[in-house]
């Protein structure tokens, strides 16, 4: 069925790096942007970036600009997020989204993985 | 950049009742606004896209409606199993994934 798992997440002291995957499985990866939104702890949904389905394009919130990379393989049907220069406010659960109309950058979102955890703390 | 608010911020609603969310958008988005679901401890669920299409699978008690800056979700005869936060998104324009602040349907 169509899924999206995340992994990559854990325990990350401020100032250091992670990187965060999502595979998918179940559709035509390449043929999707796919984006990244987070949760804090007991807090809202935050856009975090996005990628066109073929890596053409990509956005940031502005609260991640500059620190944060978002790629993609479709080669290997997984989404990536290298996270620099992390910070507390950084901490959430980090979740992937695959958009739900081929080829369109920026739509709903039909599919969501189940999250991953990051925290940063030192 | 656009912002999206939500009213109310929760509310309190008896099974049978009819609940309705607003979302207002600070610029008009068209109707390039989705509606989503989402439980304790669980991913986000997409209820309604393009302001007022249904989602495959989700129930027709819910409904959407609006265009421009300001939108509804609508929920006929709540469901136990509606109990749940409620988030709008905008994907007109940058940032492209904006997202409501959410409201929150707990039981009276």
């Amino acid at each position: 069925q169509v899924q999206l798992v995340e992994s990559g997440g854990g325990v990350v002291q401020p100032g250091r790096s992670l990187r965060l995957s999502c595979a998918a499985s179940g559709f035509t990866f390449s043929s999707y942007g796919m984006h990244w939104v987070r949760q804090a702890p007991g807090k809202g949904l935050e856009w975090v970036a996005v990628i066109s389905y073929d890596g053409s394009n990509k956005y940031y919130a502005d609260s991640v600009k500059g620190r944060f990379t978002i790629s993609r393989d479709n080669s290997k049907n997984t989404l990536y997020l290298q996270m620099n220069s992390l910070r507390a406010e950084d901490t959430a659960v980090y979740y992937c989204a695959k958009v739900s109309v081929a080829t369109i950058t920026s739509y709903a979102f039909d599919i969501w993985g189940q999250g991953t955890m990051v925290t940063v703390s030192s | 950049a656009i912002q999206l608010t939500q009213s109310p911020s929760s509310l309190s609603a008896s099974v049978g009742d009819r609940v309705t969310i607003t979302c207002r958008a600070s610029q008009g988005i068209s109707s390039a606004l989705a509606w989503y679901q989402q439980k304790p401890g669980k991913a986000p669920k997409l209820l309604i896209y393009d302001a007022s299409s249904l989602e495959s699978g989700v129930p027709s008690r819910f409904s959407g409606s609006g265009s421009g800056t300001d939108f509804t979700l609508t929920i006929s005869s709540l469901q136990p199993e509606d109990f749940a936060t409620y988030y709008c998104q905008q994907f007109n324009s940058y940032p492209l994934g904006t997202f409501g602040p959410g409201t929150k349907v707990d039981i009276k």
